[in-house]
């Protein structure tokens, strides 16, 4: 069984740019959660989609925003980058019933220059 | 809102040596509780989780973990590590009356085995 798969693994982007990453979930999952991580703040929470509809979304700034797709994937965007987003974007899959817990992708490395 | 603290931030032990990871979380409502690793430049991996019944969980790797209501706790040991449980551990909770799939983190700690 295939994990979360993530893409790309690593980005560099100029500030004000934009960026788009992707997530395709385990089979079978509908659920898929974004977090943002670094060393000051630690695993802070975007958002979470199920069946293409936005069902959580955390403390972030309306520059985040992401989508789900019908076969599950998920995109994340951030527009008019920031030095601060600067940051490791994890993804996380889960059935989206049920929650015990999430399967995570191994990241996107996101570097602001 | 709940919140998760782990009080060390970081964690030196020797190789063979026992370890204990300490977590609190805030809200005694019902939660399940998790603790993820992190090995260098890659994601979280599940160790263990708390959903209900025994109290005493146990994990991948020789891990444990147990659940206290009481004192809202769940410290994660193991009786003897390895140079490779070097990584950083992370303790979640999940709020069961949320809506949603939604995980809060404790701020991590380090663990560094030496040999």
């Amino acid at each position: 069984k295939a994990g979360v798969t993530q893409t790309p693994r690593y980005l560099i982007k100029t500030r004000g740019q934009q960026v788009t990453l992707s997530c395709s979930p385990i089979s079978g999952h509908r659920s898929v959660s974004w977090y943002q991580q670094t060393p000051g703040q630690g695993l802070q929470f975007l958002f979470e989609y199920f069946s293409e509809t936005q069902r959580n979304k955390g403390n972030f700034p309306g520059r985040f925003s992401g989508r789900q797709f019908s076969n599950s994937r998920s995109e994340m965007n951030v527009s008019t980058l920031e030095l601060g987003d600067s940051a490791l974007y994890l993804c996380a899959s889960s059935s989206g019933q049920n929650f015990d817990g999430y399967t995570f992708g191994s990241g996107t490395r996101l570097t602001v220059v | 809102a709940q919140s998760v603290t782990q009080l060390d931030s970081q964690v030196p032990v020797f190789e063979e040596a026992p370890v204990e990871l300490r977590c609190n979380y805030s809200s005694s409502v019902s939660v399940y509780l998790f603790w993820y690793v992190q090995y260098p430049n890659q994601g979280l991996q599940l160790l263990l989780k708390y959903l209900s019944g025994s109290t005493l969980v146990k994990g991948i790797n020789g891990f444990e973990a147990e659940f206290n209501k009481s004192q809202t706790s769940f410290h994660l040991r193991k009786p003897s590590v390895h140079i490779s449980d070097t990584a950083e551990y992370f303790c979640a909770v999940s709020d069961l009356k949320a809506a949603g799939n939604k995980l809060t983190f404790g701020g991590g700690t380090r663990v560094l085995v030496k040999p």
